[in-house]
């Protein structure tokens, strides 16, 4: 079935750091890809996505490009903040029953130092 | 942005008794909410799937007479844990997405962690 990789943390950075976080899937068909955020004590919140190959998401400093011959969707950043620490989660649709589902990765906590 | 929330944030409860956690979206109408479980260090794993006014469908492995979900009105969705168990211990999140395309984006609330003694 479909699924998500994402790589383990927590990702520790000093601020203004270039962070990556590698993210690949498995799917049969073509999925849309998502990144999303979880900052302490809130719901996830989306933070890019990309819908066919080669599209490139972006927001917020952040950017990720669907790679369908690597099968990936890596986040960057160029310079982190502080206010970047989170846990970021990867994730993919499928669409089943008539509804368009997620699939998530495991999360990758990040954590940026001044 | 769209707001979902979830109450309660925080239930401990004792082995065998029922625990309902809500979720609402505040300033939207929801006619398709989700309802995910994290295990620590885990993925959020889809549970369910509701539609207001209808039955939940289940994700395969998943108890329905266990978690039983109801989606009563446009902005509100409960999931009720029968009869817990200390396995039953997670954080339970919720999402909302308005009708549309498929592409709509899911609203996610901030969890309920339950712990069941």
């Amino acid at each position: 079935g479909d699924s998500v990789t994402q790589m383990e943390g927590p990702v520790t950075l000093s601020e203004e750091a270039f962070l990556t976080i590698n993210c690949t899937y498995t799917a049969t068909g073509y999925p849309s890809l998502f990144w999303y955020v979880q900052y302490p004590g809130e719901g996830l919140q989306l933070l890019l996505k990309a819908t066919k190959a080669d599209d490139k998401g972006s927001n917020k400093g952040f950017e990720a490009t669907y790679r369908k011959e690597t099968t990936s969707f890596h986040l960057e950043k160029g310079s982190v903040q502080v206010s970047d620490s989170a846990v970021y989660f990867c994730a993919l649709t499928f669409f089943s029953g008539g509804y368009n589902k997620l699939i998530f990765g495991a999360g990758t906590r990040l954590a940026v130092h001044p | 942005g769209a707001v979902v929330s979830q109450h309660p944030s925080w239930v401990i409860c004792k082995s065998g008794t029922s625990v309902k956690i809500e979720c609402r979206s505040l300033d939207f109408q929801a006619t398709t909410m989700f309802w995910y479980r994290q295990f620590p260090k885990q993925s959020l794993m889809l549970m369910a799937t509701s539609n207001e006014g209808s039955k939940a469908t289940y994700e395969q492995g998943v108890e329905k007479d266990k978690f039983l979900i109801n989606h009563a009105s446009l902005t509100l969705s409960t999931l009720t844990v029968t009869s817990a168990h200390p396995e039953d211990s997670s954080f339970y999140i919720c999402s909302a997405r308005t009708s549309g395309t498929i592409w709509e984006t899911q609203y996610f609330g901030p969890g309920t962690r339950l712990l069941v003694l």
